[in-house]
């Protein structure tokens, strides 16, 4: 099956630094990835868009100032948190579809960022 | 895309039991309905999905019917097992264009 790796699992940092979540997907070419963010109980947020090679589309009310994405190749997403606060700690995850998958999204292991 | 509901939040069934999950939608686009399961610090995984041209799909216990007519559609579980226990997920897109989540249901199993 299709496989998409996250990392990290788990990050802590201080407030007003940076940190970058990695996507990839293992065995097939992603051309499009999704950032979602996930509050405790709650559903999956959608934060943006990319598409290989494109800048990102951001959902209404996320900054795209603050949290950069980058989809330079097929099978690599990031998503930098720059200026993090603590307002900021949530689980985030990717997903991924592409080339054989059809509509299928498959989805990342997530990222538990924690901002002191 | 327009909103799913979904219904229960939370559904506790004894272990063995069926459980089943609702989902309604109001767009007349959507033609693409996956469930996701997702366990305690994990990333959603993809269960079972339907196309709208099929009325029901199995997959061993797990089974998923759409009525594309009265837009609901649900997931099935039957001889449930402890390890059934996570939130699910339905959702809905058109295409390849953004998935729409619905607000997730919490099954728990009881031993």
């Amino acid at each position: 099956g299709a496989v998409v790796s996250q990392h990290p699992s788990r990050v802590i940092c201080k407030s007003g630094t940076s940190v970058k979540i990695e996507c990839r997907s293992l065995d097939f070419q992603a051309t499009t990835m999704f950032w979602y963010r996930q509050f405790p109980k709650q559903s999956l947020m959608l934060m943006a868009t990319s598409n290989e090679g494109s800048k990102a589309t951001y959902e209404q009310g996320v900054e795209k100032d603050k949290f950069l994405i980058n989809h330079a190749s097929l099978t690599l997403s990031t998503l930098t948190v720059t200026s993090a606060h603590p307002e900021d700690s949530s689980f985030y995850i990717c997903s991924a579809r592409g080339g054989g998958t059809g509509e299928k999204l498959f989805f990342g292991s997530g990222t538990q960022l924690s901002v002191l | 895309g327009e909103n799913v509901e979904q219904h229960p939040s939370t559904l506790s069934v004894q272990e063995g039991d069926s459980a089943v999950i609702k989902c309604t939608y109001s767009d007349s686009a959507s033609n693409y309905f996956p469930w996701y399961k997702q366990e305690l610090g994990k990333g959603p995984q993809l269960i079972i999905d339907i196309r709208s041209n099929v009325g029901e799909k199995k997959d061993q216990r797990i089974a998923v019917t759409l009525n594309k007519t009265a837009k609901h559609f649900s997931l099935h579980i039957t001889e449930t097992q402890p390890e059934d226990s996570a939130v699910y997920f339905c959702a809905k897109s058109f295409g390849n264009e953004k998935l729409t989540f619905g607000t997730g249901t919490r099954l728990t199993i009881i031993p």
